[in-house]
């Protein structure tokens, strides 16, 4: 079946240590989000790319950075994380015209 | 600013019973969808139901439909026959400008057997 993956499921990571979380999609799809979600909040856009046109929000901080190197692939990179970048990330994807999204099951980060 | 606001921070409701779940947005988009979506504690964001901005019928899927007001900007989710495994946190989404989903803030739903 068609569909968006993460890996890891669940991320322990060090405060300040760089961190990675993937981001894989078998759907061809153009656009890839990451969003960040804390413990009950709505889920908050970081990034969107549409094909390898990125966008970054105004209010996301500098330690996030992301990369897209193909279609199928994007990846998240913290680069010093701090104990408040502890959450669940997910990723999407969608087709041009905001018609459907897909969602992965999410990375969650823990900082210790 | 483009905005998508859910009012009720938690609903509860009886099994087997009839609930409505409630969202207002803002935005100068002119086509776009609406959409809402379910997400248990395992964390998976799952789509319940989708709506058209152009199409006036309202979305139905099963036990899940809408009640679409374009001009009111009001897009609220109606469960009927209510089960043990509704049971989730409900968000309201909307595509507002360039691509970007913004969800509102959400609506934990408990039902009661």
């Amino acid at each position: 079946d068609a569909m968006v993956i993460q890996n890891p499921r669940y991320q322990v990571t060090q405060f300040g240590k760089p961190v990675t979380l993937s981001c894989s999609q078998t759907l061809n799809h153009n656009v890839m989000y990451w969003y960040q979600q804390k413990s009950s909040q709505a889920p908050k856009l970081l990034f969107h790319y549409y094909d390898k046109d990125f966008n970054n929000e105004a209010d996301t901080p500098d330690n996030f950075q992301s990369r897209r190197p193909n279609t199928s692939f994007c990846f998240l990179d913290i680069r010093s994380p701090g104990l408040g970048d502890a959450a669940m990330y997910l990723c999407a994807t969608s087709r041009p015209g905001g018609g459907g999204y897909t969602f992965g099951s999410g990375t969650r980060l823990t900082v210790v | 600013a483009q905005t998508v606001t859910q009012s009720q921070p938690e609903m509860s409701v009886q099994e087997a019973e009839t609930v409505t779940l409630s969202c207002t947005y803002d935005t100068s988009e002119s086509d776009y969808y609406l959409f809402w979506y379910k997400q248990p504690p395992s964390r998976q964001m799952i789509l319940v139901i989708r709506q058209e901005a152009y199409k006036q019928q309202n979305a139905t899927e099963n036990r899940f439909s809408v009640n679409f007001q374009k001009a009111a900007k009001s897009f609220s989710l109606k469960i009927s026959d209510s089960q043990l495994g509704d049971a989730a946190m409900y968000f309201c989404a909307a595509p507002l400008g360039a691509q970007k989903l913004v969800f509102g803030q959400g609506t934990r739903l408990t039902i009661n057997p």
